[in-house]
């Protein structure tokens, strides 16, 4: 099976613009996750989406919004771009009984 | 208020010998936990988990221990190889949320 996906890997983005990042999970599985990873502060969770709805919402302010197609395909969206929003984002999907989390390689998003 | 403490941001040891990554946790509502290994431009990989109905789990090099009444649980890997050199991350779930809470990581660096 192909694993998770996501585009772009990279992207630079100036302070005030918004940002879309996408993620393809593994197929067959319906739940997906969207993590932010910045240095000492480990993966902070942002959101899961099941089956098109948002299940769990971490904190983050609401300019971090996602959303998840029926073909498990999952966006997350960024608006108002602050400089401290500058780091790798990650999306994990799973299968819907186990616990194990698979993730893609990570969109390394720097805001100037 | 960071529910899961990974301690030690890095840890050195000798090819062949064993190596001990720690993980503290709060939040007396978890009852699952995994642990995931995280290569440079990679997202991370899982590699061992353990519900808390257990007391230990193990897979090949890697056994994980839990103690509950400490609210305490590591990973051994033995024996250490290069290979095994990468940033290991400890994962904390309530299983009815399917909430992930991540610590910060410990960098392992295996001496050849």
């Amino acid at each position: 099976k192909a694993g998770v996906t996501q585009t772009p890997r990279y992207l630079i983005k100036t302070r005030g613009q918004q940002v879309t990042l996408s993620c393809s999970p593994i197929s067959g599985h319906r739940s997906v996750s969207w993590y932010q990873q910045t240095p000492g502060q480990g993966l902070q969770f942002l959101f899961e989406y099941f089956s098109e709805t948002q299940r769990n919402k971490g904190n983050f302010p609401g300019r971090f919004s996602g959303r998840q197609f029926s073909n498990s395909r999952s966006e997350m969206n960024v608006s108002t771009l602050e400089l401290g929003d500058s780091a790798l984002y990650l999306c994990a999907s799973r299968p819907t009984s186990a616990y194990e989390q698979y993730f893609g390689p990570g969109t390394r998003l720097t805001v100037t | 208020d960071q529910q899961v403490k990974q301690n030690s941001p890095s840890l050195s040891v000798q090819e062949g010998r064993i190596s001990i990554l720690n993980c503290d946790y709060t939040n007396s509502m978890f009852d699952y936990f995994l642990w995931y290994k995280k290569y440079p431009a990679e997202g991370p990989t899982f590699l061992i988990s353990i519900s808390s109905i257990k007391d230990k789990n193990e897979d090949g090099r890697f056994t994980v221990f839990l103690n509950k009444s400490a609210k305490h649980l590591s990973l051994h890997i033995v024996p250490s190889q290069p290979g095994d050199s990468a940033v290991y991350f400890c994962a904390a779930s309530d299983s009815g949320t399917y909430k992930y809470i991540f610590g910060t990581g410990t960098r392992l660096k295996v001496l050849a």
